[in-house]
C-alpha cells in the first residue's frame, strides 16, 4: 500500500519558537493533504486542507497566521506551528490519498509538546 | 452539521465477539471507514463501505445502512492486541476530501 512518512516523529519546544512538521507521500502523488491534529482522549480534527501550488484551507477555528501550511511539491507538505504555545501541545497527523483511490493513508504522526 | 456517534468505551472478553456501533447524520456521503488506532500511534486502516451491506475481512467485518445512517464494525475471535480504539469516520463528498471523524471508542481486551 501506499506510504506517508512524517517528521520529526516527536519534538519538544519552548514556549514562543517556532516548530515545522514534513510530511511526504514516499511512493505516489498527491494534490492534497490534510492535516489532522489529535487531543488525548479525543478524536482526530481536520485542522486544514493542503493543496499543491495553492493556498491552505483552514476549518473554522484555526489559525491561519499560526499553523503555516505549505505544499511546495506533489509529495511534500509541511505544517509550520509558529509562537508555540503549551496548548499547542498534540498528536499532529498527516494524511494524503493517491489517485484513483479512495483510502486515506496517514503518517505516523508527530507529537508536540510545548513547554 | 456533521455528527458521528459512537460508543466511547466497551470491554470483552478474549476470544469472544464484539459489535461496535456507529452513527452518522453529514452533510453528505460517500462512504464510511472504520480505523484503528492504538495509543500514540496513526489510524489504521480496516474497512470502507460505500453501498449497503456487510464486507468481510478476516476476524472484521463492517455493515453499512445507508437509509438507517448505521453502521457497525464487528470483531470476532478477538485478540488481546485488538485491545485499541476503533474510529468511524465519514467522507461526505466523493473525491479527494477530508474525513469526519467520531470520537471513536476504546476497546479493552480483557482475559
Amino acid at each position: 500500500g501506499a506510504v506517508v512518512s512524517q517528521h520529526p516523529s516527536w519534538v519538544i519546544c519552548k514556549s514562543g519558537t517556532s516548530v515545522k512538521i514534513e510530511c511526504r507521500s514516499l511512493d505516489f502523488q498527491a494534490t492534497t493533504m490534510f492535516w489532522y491534529r489529535q487531543f488525548p482522549k479525543q478524536s482526530l480534527m481536520l485542522m486544514a486542507t493542503s493543496n499543491e501550488g495553492s493556498k491552505a484551507t483552514y476549518e473554522q477555528g484555526v489559525e491561519k497566521d499560526k499553523f503555516l501550511i505549505n505544499h511546495a511539491s506533489l509529495t511534500l507538505s509541511t505544517l509550520t506551528v509558529t509562537s508555540a504555545h503549551p496548548e499547542d501541545s498534540s498528536f499532529y497527523i498527516c494524511s494524503a490519498t493517491p489517485r484513483s483511490s479512495y483510502e486515506q493513508y496517514f503518517g505516523p504522526g508527530t507529537r508536540l509538546t510545548v513547554t | 452539521g456533521q455528527n458521528i456517534d459512537q460508543p466511547t468505551e466497551m470491554t470483552a472478553t478474549e476470544g469472544a465477539i464484539v459489535q461496535i456501533n456507529c452513527t452518522y447524520q453529514t452533510s453528505g456521503f460517500n462512504g464510511l471507514f472504520w480505523y484503528q488506532q492504538h495509543a500514540g500511534e496513526a489510524p489504521t486502516f480496516l474497512s470502507y463501505n460505500v453501498l449497503d451491506g456487510l464486507e468481510e475481512k478476516g476476524r472484521f467485518s463492517s455493515f453499512l445502512s445507508r437509509s438507517k445512517g448505521y453502521s457497525y464494525l464487528l470483531l470476532k475471535e478477538l485478540q488481546m492486541k485488538d485491545s485499541a480504539s476503533y474510529l468511524c469516520a465519514v467522507t461526505p463528498r466523493p473525491g479527494n476530501t477530508p474525513l469526519v471523524f467520531g470520537k471513536g471508542t476504546r476497546l479493552s481486551v480483557i482475559a
